[in-house]
């Protein structure tokens, strides 16, 4: 089973090129998202998709932009990269959530991007 | 804003040591989880705790959520080098439908 999918694994970018990270997954997920890590800081929401058509701003979404293409895929995308942007950026997905459990999240395996 | 913080930040031990790491917080959370992340991968479910004083064993690993529901724990038993890696604890914001993260313990186990 792939379950969440991101390419690329690794980019290198020039202050102001643009790109798109790719993210899908399989499991038949409602909910979809896009993190950061950056060490010493945890994980940090840029953007998530509670459902197909729908997106909306998590903690740090300046500079970034989001497509929820279908129900498997939702991109994240950088317009004009910037070095503060260096990081490790995973999508995950997960079910509705359910009342009184925390939902599950399934992540991918990352992209470590480097702006220089 | 909701946060987590977790203590210690970065925990190396010998092989068969006991463990116990920390994620407090001075706001209630529905329910608190544990991921565990490795080198290169994405972090993956442990565990959910949702009731207050909960406590949930998976293996040689316990966890405990507080009374309030404003803190956690997470202890291992006799820890493996298998256990190395970055332990996460995560909840959910109090009426909203995001899950934020604390920073993180990394653990090493050393054989």
């Amino acid at each position: 089973n792939a379950g969440v999918t991101q390419t690329p694994k690794f980019q290198v970018l020039k202050t102001g090129q643009s790109m798109t990270l790719q993210c899908a997954q399989d499991m038949n997920h409602n909910s979809m998202y896009w993190y950061r890590q950056d060490p010493g800081m945890g994980l940090r929401l840029i953007y998530y998709s509670a459902s197909e058509g729908t997106t909306d701003k998590g903690e740090v979404p300046n500079g970034y932009n989001v497509s929820r293409l279908n129900k498997r895929e939702f991109s994240l995308r950088l317009e004009s990269a910037a070095p503060s942007q260096t990081s490790v950026y995973f999508c995950a997905s997960s079910w509705s959530r359910t009342q009184g459990e925390g939902e599950k999240l399934f992540f991918g395996s990352g992209t470590q991007l480097s702006v220089l | 804003t909701q946060l987590l913080e977790q203590s210690p930040q970065f925990l190396s031990i010998q092989e068969g040591e006991n463990l116990t790491v920390y994620c407090n917080s001075s706001s209630v959370f529905s329910s608190l989880q544990w991921y565990r992340q490795e080198p290169g991968e994405g972090p993956v479910l442990l565990v959910t705790v949702v009731t207050g004083g909960e406590v949930k064993k998976l293996k040689r690993l316990t966890f405990q959520f507080g009374d309030a529901r404003k803190d956690s724990s997470l202890h291992i038993t006799a820890a493996q080098p298998g256990d190395t890696g970055l332990y996460l604890c995560a909840g959910k914001d109090a009426g909203g439908f995001k899950t934020i993260f604390g920073a993180g313990t990394r653990l090493f186990v050393k054989a």
